[in-house]
């Protein structure tokens, strides 16, 4: 479903450490899912995404977790670095062309 | 990959005035672009979704008259912010659609709209 962040989640990593940013999702009919990261003043960057028939999917350093029971999508980011500081959006589709953001997450890297 | 190419990246005007964002898709052609807009620390809204060569399709509650979108070839799509006032300052982004290409949802670099 739609949403509107009027707080932005926080989450602070040390370096190095890993991360998880959840995210949860209130349309069941949606099919497919991505993350972005946002830095400030840029527009979203592709991260990685995943189909509904998944509930796992790796890239470099990121992974997706996805729970179709619970409609719960988590990114995991591994060996952080100072770069991944960002603001971090969940993203879905249900099958039509129109992408619905989640609220976000900020992720702060503590050198 | 696929790049879109948005500009200007920030633009200052006064109120009353219009105000032309431009979002070209560079490797690739779009049928469909969509324009969101994001207020500080908040999410991305969808605005509308801009079609080659049709109308743009609206979501609710957001003014067609006002926020004016053009996409007259495959891979420019305009969106002219009219009359505008202090309360549309924000950050103006736009999409493509690459889920083919494996990329998802590809998005331009923003527009900062200041009204003044």
């Amino acid at each position: 479903g739609e949403s509107v962040g009027l707080h932005l989640p926080t989450l602070s990593v040390q370096e190095g450490d890993n991360s998880i940013i959840n995210c949860a999702y209130s349309n069941s009919a949606s099919d497919y899912f991505i993350w972005y990261k946002q830095e400030s003043g840029k527009g979203p960057q592709f991260i990685i995404d995943i189909r509904s028939n998944m509930d796992k999917r790796q890239g470099q350093r990121v992974t997706v977790l996805l729970n179709k029971t619970v409609k719960h999508l988590s990114l995991q980011i591994a060996a952080t670095q100072p770069g991944d500081s960002a603001v971090y959006f969940c993203a879905e589709n249900n099958g039509n062309e129109k992408l619905t953001f989640g609220t976000g997450t900020r992720l702060t890297i503590i050198p | 990959g696929a790049v879109v190419s948005q500009h200007p990246s920030w633009v200052i005007c006064k109120s009353g005035t219009s105000v032309k964002i431009e979002c070209r898709s560079l490797d690739f052609q779009a049928t469909t672009m969509f324009w969101y807009r994001q207020f500080p620390k908040q999410s991305l809204m969808l605005m509308a979704t801009s079609n080659e060569g049709s109308k743009a399709t609206y979501e609710q509650g957001v003014e067609k008259d006002k926020f004016l979108i053009n996409h007259a070839s495959l891979t420019l799509s305009t969106l002219t912010v009219t009359s505008a006032h202090p309360e549309d300052s924000s950050f103006y982004i736009c999409s493509a659609d690459t889920r083919q290409g494996n990329y998802g949802y590809t998005f331009g670099s923003g527009t900062r709209l200041t009204v003044v």
